[in-house]
């Protein structure tokens, strides 16, 4: 069965530390990968995506991920947190249907 | 570039009373997606149009949902009669057509049923 998970629903981190949320999937075909943040009472926005090429992508605001086939994984970083980045992040998947499967979300709050 | 419009921003209305949303895509994205996000949880596909046609509609509870594109541009989602489970943020999104499109989302409806 094709899945999306996140794993934790919160992550607290301390202004300027490493940031890392966790996505994993499970899929029978190749699948295009994404993350989406969304800010409250706000739509969701696309911070990267992966389809082919390099496995590690660089997206918007310093966050970057990386695919990896063998553990079906697309884990977020970012190296130093700002107080902006609290928000609620979505791992998204397209198992090549035009459609995106989305994850439960975990929701990132920043300790100043 | 405007992006995706949606109306109302909020509703709050009362169980079996019946609801309408509205989405204007971003002019010349072919596909059209309603999502619902219940509290906690991620954005679920409801429906997805290509033009004005349905592609896929098998999470949408058909017995009390329906959507319709008129004309391949916007679109209408309505629920009637609403339960209180339905209680969510309705967000639309469009993409140009083809995989791994980035897809644009509105800001969203915030339905409240009571």
């Amino acid at each position: 069965a094709q899945s999306v998970t996140q794993l934790g629903s919160h992550v607290s981190v301390s202004e300027g530390a490493l940031v890392l949320l966790r996505c994993n999937y499970s899929s029978s075909v190749p699948p295009y990968l994404f993350w989406y943040v969304q800010y409250p009472n706000q739509g969701l926005q696309l911070l990267l995506k992966y389809t082919t090429g390099a496995t590690l992508v660089k997206g918007i605001n310093g966050f970057e991920a990386e695919f990896k086939k063998s553990e079906t994984s697309f884990h977020l970083t970012k190296p130093s947190a700002h107080m902006s980045d609290a928000a609620e992040y979505f791992c998204a998947v397209d198992f090549g249907n035009e459609k995106l499967t989305f994850g439960t979300g975990t929701r990132l709050t920043i300790i100043p | 570039e405007a992006g995706v419009a949606q109306s109302p921003r909020y509703k709050i209305i009362e169980k079996r009373q019946s609801v309408a949303f509205w989405c204007n895509p971003i002019s010349g994205h072919a596909t059209l997606y309603w999502y619902q996000q219940i509290l906690g949880q991620g954005p679920k596909l409801l429906i997805q149009f290509q033009n004005n046609g349905v592609v896929d509609d098998s999470q949408l509870p058909k017995d009390r949902f329906s959507a319709e594109r008129l004309k391949g541009v916007d679109s209408t989602l309505k629920i009637q009669p609403a339960k209180l489970e339905d209680s969510a943020v309705y967000l639309c999104a469009s993409t140009q057509a083809g995989y791994a499109t980035e897809a644009f989302f509105g800001q969203g409806t915030r339905l409240t049923v009571v």
